[in-house]
Formats: structure tokens, C-alpha cells, sequence
């Protein structure tokens, strides 16, 4: 089986632009999880989505939003960027159904640099 | 929640076992323990994922006593490639997706 791939793998964009990053989950897989990593905050969790369905939201501001296709496949959006958005984005998908998450496969992440 | 407590970082010789304790007090009936493995600039790894008991797979066991107020991850024979962050997650639905700092380990020839 093919793992959870991410694109693009890097990414450079300046202060107040927006961007769009990729996530397509291992096939059968439902359940996709969005995190940032970043060297100060470690790994945080941005939110999960589920049959198209946002099921669980982290601490993050409204900037950041995301959604899920019928296919399962993810995208997550940032608007009006800001520098410590800099960070590894982690998209996690897993055969998760509705009463527990369970073993979650990541991919190879999507590096953000905002200058 | 569940909060976690790991040890922030653990050294070890290769060809050692290593064992990785994780606190977790306020754990709930349904709450599942989960571990993975993180190397740098790549994401996190599952390794094992437990309930109660004992749980053994080809790459850790995870020991979980009776109360499940904490539970141990052993890494047999570690080696160089072993070094790396570890994680323990505790809970279901957004709990279970929540990391701590996890531990550190550091493996020496």
C-alpha cells in the first residue's frame, strides 16, 4: 500500500499571503489529522476530519482551516500568514471509525517558510 | 484529559533494553495508550498501542499494570537507528491526537 503523501514538501511564502497545502491518505484510510511542528511547540494538533467531517479541533485560530474530499483526500488552508507560521505541517490518516482514533500512519510533512 | 508525564530524554548503550515509562493518573475507562517513534524532519511512526495487560509486537513491548495509571514501553537491543523522540498518547477522539514533549532518547556505540 502507498503511504500518506503530502505536497508540496516545501514551501516559501511571505507575511499576509495564504496557502494550501496537499494531503492524500493511505486508500481505505477515513480519518485525516492535520499537525504543526514546530521547535518551540513540538507537536500540536490542528484537527481531524472524518467522512468529510470535521470531528475534532485543536487550539489553533481561525486562520487555519481545512476540509476533506469525498475521496478522503485532505487540504488544509492558512490565510493572512505570519511569521511563526514557519513550521512542519504532518498530515496523519488512519482506519479510524466514529468511536476512537486508532493507529495513525503520518506523511513526510510539507516544510512552510514565511518570510 | 489525560495529561501524560515522560521522562524528557534517556541515554543507552546499543545492545541494552530500554524502557520508557509514561504516567498517565487521570486515565479514563475508555482511553487507549498509544506510542510512536519520531525521528527528525519525519513524522512520527506508530509503534504499539495497548489497553491493559501486555502487548508485544516485532518491534517493542508496552507493559501496562492493572490500575493503567501508567505503562512502559521496552525497546529490546536497542541500536544507533534507535535514537529518536518517543511519544505516549493516552485517550480516544482528540485526546488520543494530542502529543506531549515526549523522550528523548540518545543511543551510544
Amino acid at each position: 500500500k502507498a503511504g500518506v503523501t503530502q505536497t508540496p514538501r516545501y514551501l516559501i511564502k511571505t507575511r499576509g499571503q495564504q496557502v494550501t497545502l496537499s494531503c492524500s491518505p493511505i486508500s481505505g484510510h477515513r480519518s485525516v489529522s492535520w499537525y504543526q511542528q514546530t521547535p518551540g511547540q513540538g507537536l500540536q494538533f490542528l484537527f481531524e476530519y472524518f467522512s468529510e467531517t470535521q470531528r475534532n479541533k485543536g487550539n489553533f485560530p481561525g486562520r487555519f482551516s481545512g476540509r476533506q474530499f469525498s475521496n478522503s483526500r485532505s487540504e488544509m488552508n492558512v490565510s493572512t500568514l505570519e511569521l511563526g507560521d514557519s513550521a512542519l505541517y504532518l498530515c496523519a490518516s488512519s482506519a479510524a471509525g466514529d468511536r476512537e482514533v486508532l493507529e495513525q500512519y503520518f506523511g513526510p510533512g510539507t516544510r512552510l517558510t514565511v518570510t | 484529559l489525560a495529561k501524560t508525564t515522560q521522562p524528557i530524554s534517556m541515554d543507552s548503550y546499543e545492545g541494552q533494553e530500554v524502557n520508557i515509562t509514561c504516567s498517565h493518573n487521570n486515565i479514563a475507562t475508555n482511553d487507549y495508550i498509544t506510542w510512536y517513534q519520531q525521528f527528525p524532519s519525519q513524522g512520527p511512526r506508530f509503534i504499539i498501542q495497548g489497553y491493559k495487560t501486555k502487548v508485544t509486537n516485532e518491534v517493542a513491548s508496552l507493559f501496562i499494570p492493572a490500575d493503567r495509571k501508567s505503562s512502559t514501553l521496552s525497546l529490546p537491543r536497542v541500536s544507533l537507528s534507535d535514537t529518536a523522540v518517543y511519544y505516549c498518547l493516552v485517550g480516544t477522539g482528540r485526546r488520543a491526537l494530542t502529543f506531549g514533549s515526549g523522550t528523548r532518547l540518545q543511543v551510544q556505540p
